[in-house]
């Protein structure tokens, strides 16, 4: 139990669904982040948010919409994707100031895109 | 982009026995941090380097830095079977942002009881 939550865990989806993965932290953190980690590559980050204020988008496609309502919710709004985007979803928390590299992850939704 | 290669990709060793793991990279970085990924797991900071030459150990974990601070060294004594997992190294990203981390391509462990 890291204090990180991720739901789904599993989802499988098909290229024209629309369908959001969610994620909350109780750490009491200030910032989120999203990583995508797909067999034998490294995990890429794709979004961060500090204080609910996007502060990267690492060249994320379009079809990934993030939003962060609150520095404790953070979801991933997932529409039109490709068999590609199939991976292991990774939601983050830490702490902005002083941050000393150490992220709270969640255990990952598993999306699968048929 | 940064890229960090890690070694080996996979090791299988027997329980009782060390390990010795790297990462190296095209740069010098000043921090240096190894996170492990548990099977079904997210990835958990195991121990960070913030020192040129400095020396950490975490119980039977030990790591440190390389001589050109272009790489890094995760050790584990007498290896038992929850060791196994995925070891990923991670470095700051852009400006030395540690909220922005670049990860390792990790080794993955596996222990026969």
């Amino acid at each position: 139990e890291t204090g990180v939550t991720q739901t789904p865990r599993h989802l499988v989806m098909g290229m024209t669904n629309k369908k959001s993965l969610k994620c909350e932290q109780h750490l009491g953190h200030n910032a989120m982040y999203w990583y995508k980690q797909s067999a034998k590559k490294p995990l890429e980050l794709m979004f961060v948010y500090n204080f609910k204020e996007q502060t990267e988008n690492n060249s994320v496609p379009s079809r990934f919409s993030p939003e962060c309502p609150n520095s404790s919710h953070l979801f991933l709004h997932l529409h039109t994707l490709q068999p590609e985007d199939s991976a292991l979803y990774l939601c983050a928390s830490s702490q902005v100031s002083g941050t000393t590299g150490e992220l709270f992850f969640g255990e990952g939704s598993r999306l699968t895109v048929l | 982009g940064q890229q960090l290669n890690q070694s080996p990709q996979s090791m299988f060793i027997q329980e009782g026995e060390d390990v010795s793991m790297n990462c190296t990279s095209s740069s010098i970085f000043n921090t240096w941090l190894w996170y492990k990924q548990d099977p079904g797991e997210g990835p958990v900071l195991l121990i960070a380097l913030y020192k040129a030459g400095e020396l950490t150990s975490n119980g039977r974990l030990t790591a440190q830095f390389g001589i050109t601070r272009k790489d890094s060294f995760l050790n584990i004594s007498a290896s038992i079977p929850s060791d196994v997992g995925i070891y990923f190294c991670a470095v700051p990203g852009r400006g030395g942002a540690t909220n922005k981390l670049i990860f390792g391509t990790g080794t993955l462990l596996a222990v026969q009881p």
